[in-house]
């Protein structure tokens, strides 16, 4: 059974970059699409980007700037980095995997990782 | 960017009953919707898919129809572990969008 996990650090200060890897455990990256997609306490969710296994991204726009993200074969995880962070930028962030064939519906979700932006 | 509008943002129901969740897209997303179940402290479930497919291992309780703009979730015989927090999401085009979510409470 597949199963995400994210890490990283719990808290960021304002106008460092947030990092995060989603570790993917009883499967493979390959070959699909996986997500990262984050919700500020009591509040909905927000989708940051989709990333191939292969390396094509699509990003937010209203994060593009600042987001980057990545794949690594062969530790068999995704990254996420996201750069000046402000407080706006505190949430729990999920990693998800993409169904197979689906066209971007998330079938698999990771526990989440809460980020705090503080100083 | 497409907006998802979820009516009502809440409802009160008793175990038993019949509950129906509504989801409406700013512009048509053909069948590309999805909804999600989320609990206090969790993550989301992935319930539902193209709108109406259910996710693996997802009981039959959960139905979900339409297409275009108007999407439904149903929740036949509301039991206790339903109560939650129900979103749908638009996949059809970037930047994918969600609802803003649906409280479904216990009565």
């Amino acid at each position: 059974q597949v199963q995400l996990q994210e890490s990283g650090p719990g808290l960021v200060k304002p106008s460092e970059t947030l990092s995060l890897t989603c570790t993917v455990s009883g499967g493979s990256v390959s070959p699909y699409f996986w997500s990262w997609i984050r919700q500020p306490p009591g509040k909905g969710l927000e989708w940051i980007g989709f990333i191939y296994y292969s390396g094509n991204i699509n990003y937010n726009p209203s994060l593009k700037s600042r987001v980057t993200m990545s794949v690594d074969t062969s530790k068999n995880q995704f990254s996420l980095k996201l750069s000046s962070v402000t407080a706006a930028d505190t949430a729990v962030y999920y990693c998800a995997r993409v169904k197979y064939g689906s066209g971007g519906a998330v079938d698999i979700w990771g526990r989440g990782t809460m980020v705090t932006v503080s100083s | 960017d497409i907006q998802m509008t979820q009516s009502p943002s809440s409802v009160s129901a008793s175990v038993g009953e019949r509950v129906t969740i509504t989801c409406r897209a700013s512009q048509g997303i053909n069948d590309y919707l999805a909804w999600f179940q989320q609990k206090p402290g969790k993550a989301p479930k992935s319930l539902i898919y193209a709108a109406s497919s259910l996710q693996s291992g997802v009981p039959s309780k959960f139905s979900g129809s339409g297409s275009g703009t108007d999407f439904t979730l149903t929740i036949s015989s509301l039991q206790p572990e339903d109560f939650a927090i129900y979103y749908c999401q638009q996949y059809n085009t970037y930047p994918v969008t969600f609802g803003q979510g649906t409280k479904v409470q216990i009565k």
